[in-house]
C-alpha cells in the first residue's frame, strides 16, 4: 500500500527558513506525481499553494517555494511569520488515484 | 470567481445510504475534472475519488470502492457522490473541488455523521 510521509510536526522561528517534505515508502517522488501542497488552519477550509511540483497558486507570496531536491518533494517557506502557522499537506499522484500525505504541524515561535 | 457548493450531509445510521451534491458556478464545469476529498474530525485530508469531464471515467481509494459512487450532471453544473453501506470511519467533513495536476478550489464541505 502507499504511504505519502510528512513530518508530524515542525517548529520554526519568525523570520527563519523551513522546509517541509513529501516522501513515499516506496521509491521516489517525481514530477509525474504531481506533489501540491496545501494549508489549513483550524476551523477553514484548505487552500492550495504550490501545484504540479513548484507553480504557485494565485496570490501566493514567493516566500512559498515547491521542489523536488531529492528522493522527496519539498515545501521551503522563507521569512516565516506567525500567521503561517497552520497544517499543511501534500497530496501525489500515481495508478490513477491521489494520496494525501498525513500533514504537517508548522508552529512559528 | 469559482464557486463549489456541497449539501446532502447529516446524520445517517451505519450501513445506511447518502447522496452528497455540490452546485458549481464560475468555472466551465463541464471542461473540469471534479473530485472529492474527505477530512475525519481532527484528521488529515484523505482524496476519495475523481471523474472525468465527459463523466465516464472515474477512480476511488481503496477505502470507498464499491461502495462510493461518484457522477455528475454537466447540465446542471452539478457533481454527486452516492455513499451506501456508510460505516462510522465514513463519518467526515466532504468537500467537493474542482481539481488538476493538484491545483485545487475548494467547496466549504458537508458534514457526514455516522453513528448509531
Amino acid at each position: 500500500q502507499t504511504v505519502v510521509t510528512q513530518e508530524p510536526s515542525i517548529s520554526v522561528s519568525p523570520g527563519g527558513t523551513v522546509t517541509l517534505t513529501c516522501g513515499l515508502n516506496f521509491g521516489s517522488v517525481s514530477t509525474n506525481n504531481y506533489p501540491s501542497w496545501y494549508r489549513q488552519t483550524p476551523g477553514q477550509t484548505p487552500r492550495t499553494l504550490i501545484f504540479s511540483t513548484n507553480t504557485r497558486s494565485s496570490g501566493v507570496p514567493d516566500r512559498f517555494f515547491g521542489s523536488i531536491p531529492g528522493k522527496k518533494a519539498a515545501l521551503t517557506i522563507t521569512g516565516a511569520q506567525a500567521d503561517d502557522e497552520s497544517d499543511y499537506y501534500c497530496i501525489l499522484y500515481m495508478d490513477n488515484a491521489w494520496v494525501f500525505g498525513g500533514g504537517t504541524k508548522l508552529t512559528v515561535l | 470567481e469559482v464557486q463549489l457548493v456541497e449539501s446532502g450531509g447529516g446524520l445517517m445510521q451505519p450501513g445506511g445510504s447518502l447522496r452528497l451534491s455540490c452546485a458549481a458556478s464560475g468555472f466551465s464545469f463541464s471542461n473540469q475534472w471534479m473530485h472529492w476529498v474527505r477530512q475525519a474530525p481532527g484528521g488529515g485530508l484523505v482524496w476519495v475519488s475523481r471523474i472525468n469531464p465527459a463523466g465516464t471515467t472515474a477512480d476511488y481509494a481503496d477505502s470507498v470502492k464499491g461502495r462510493f459512487t461518484i457522477s455528475r450532471d454537466n447540465a446542471k453544473s452539478t457533481l454527486y457522490l452516492q455513499m451506501n453501506s456508510l460505516s462510522v470511519e465514513d463519518t467526515a467533513v466532504y468537500y467537493c473541488l474542482k481539481f488538476l495536476y493538484g491545483d485545487a478550489s475548494w467547496g466549504q464541505g458537508t458534514l457526514v455523521t455516522v453513528s448509531s
